[in-house]
C-alpha cells in the first residue's frame, strides 16, 4: 500500500492512561501533519513536521500531548493521562514537499478513533 | 483568525439531483482544498485549486478569489456520493503551513 497508514484504527483508553498513536506517511514525503477531529466537526491542526523537525506545535491542546518524528518518516502522537475530552479521531496527513502548497496535495490516513472512558 | 465557513451543514437530496456545497474563507489563501470523508474517517482529496474551475468526472469545483468563495458541485448525484465534504484553506504567510478546515457538509443522496 502506498498510502498513509495509521495505527491502531481504534483505541479505547481509561481516563488517566497514556496512549501512543502511530502514523506511517507515504515514503519520501517531507511534511507530516497531525489533526484532531471531534465528532461532527472539521479537523483541527495539532502539529507539523518537516522531516524530523517539529516546526509548529501550536495546535497541541495541552502539555499532555507530545509528537515526534525522530527519523523523519514514522511519527508518533502520544497523549499522557488521557481525559474524556481527548476522545476524537486523530488524523495524520503527509505531503511530498514543504507545507500544503499548491503543487503538493495532502494525503490523509484513515485516522485513529480514540475513545476515553 | 483565519476561518472557513461551509454551507449547508446537512443536505439530503434525491438521486440525480444537482448538488452545490458552498465555502467562504476570511483572508487571502494560497490554495483551497475540497476533501471527501466517508464514514470510518478516511479523507480523500478531491480538488486543490487557487483560481478558476476544475472538473473531475461528475465533480466540479470553482473558486472566486475576489469574493473569497468556493463551490463544489456534483452533477447527476448518486447514493455513493453520500459522505462528508470538507472545504479547507491553505493560508499563505507564517504559521503551520497546514490547513484550516470547515466543519463539513454531511451529504446524503437517497435512491
Amino acid at each position: 500500500g502506498a498510502g498513509v497508514s495509521q495505527s491502531p484504527r481504534y483505541k479505547v483508553a481509561k481516563r488517566g492512561q497514556d496512549v501512543a498513536l502511530r502514523c506511517d506517511p507515504i515514503s519520501g514525503h517531507v511534511s507530516l501533519f497531525w489533526y484532531q477531529q471531534a465528532l461532527g466537526q472539521g479537523p483541527e491542526f495539532l502539529t507539523y513536521f518537516q522531516n524530523e523537525a517539529q516546526l509548529d506545535k501550536s495546535g497541541l491542546p495541552s502539555d499532555r500531548f507530545f509528537a515526534e518524528r525522530p527519523e523523519g518518516s514514522v511519527s508518533t502522537l502520544k497523549i499522557q493521562r488521557t481525559q474524556q475530552e481527548d476522545s476524537a479521531v486523530y488524523l495524520c496527513a503527509s505531503s511530498l514537499t514543504r507545507g500544503s502548497s499548491y503543487n503538493s496535495p495532502l494525503h490523509f490516513g484513515n485516522g485513529t478513533r480514540l475513545t476515553v472512558t | 483568525k483565519n476561518e472557513v465557513e461551509q454551507s449547508p451543514q446537512n443536505l439530503t437530496a434525491q438521486e440525480g439531483e444537482f448538488i452545490t456545497i458552498n465555502c467562504s474563507y476570511s483572508v487571502g489563501i494560497s490554495a483551497l482544498h475540497w476533501l471527501q470523508q466517508h464514514p470510518g474517517g478516511g479523507i480523500v482529496s478531491l480538488f486543490m485549486l487557487s483560481s478558476g474551475k476544475k472538473k473531475h468526472g461528475r465533480l466540479i469545483a470553482t473558486i472566486n478569489i475576489q469574493e473569497k468563495h468556493s463551490s463544489l458541485h456534483i452533477t447527476a448525484s448518486h447514493p455513493r456520493d453520500s459522505a462528508v465534504y470538507i472545504c479547507a484553506a491553505s493560508y499563505s504567510g507564517g504559521g503551520a503551513d497546514g490547513l484550516t478546515f470547515g466543519k463539513g457538509t454531511h451529504l446524503i443522496i437517497q435512491p
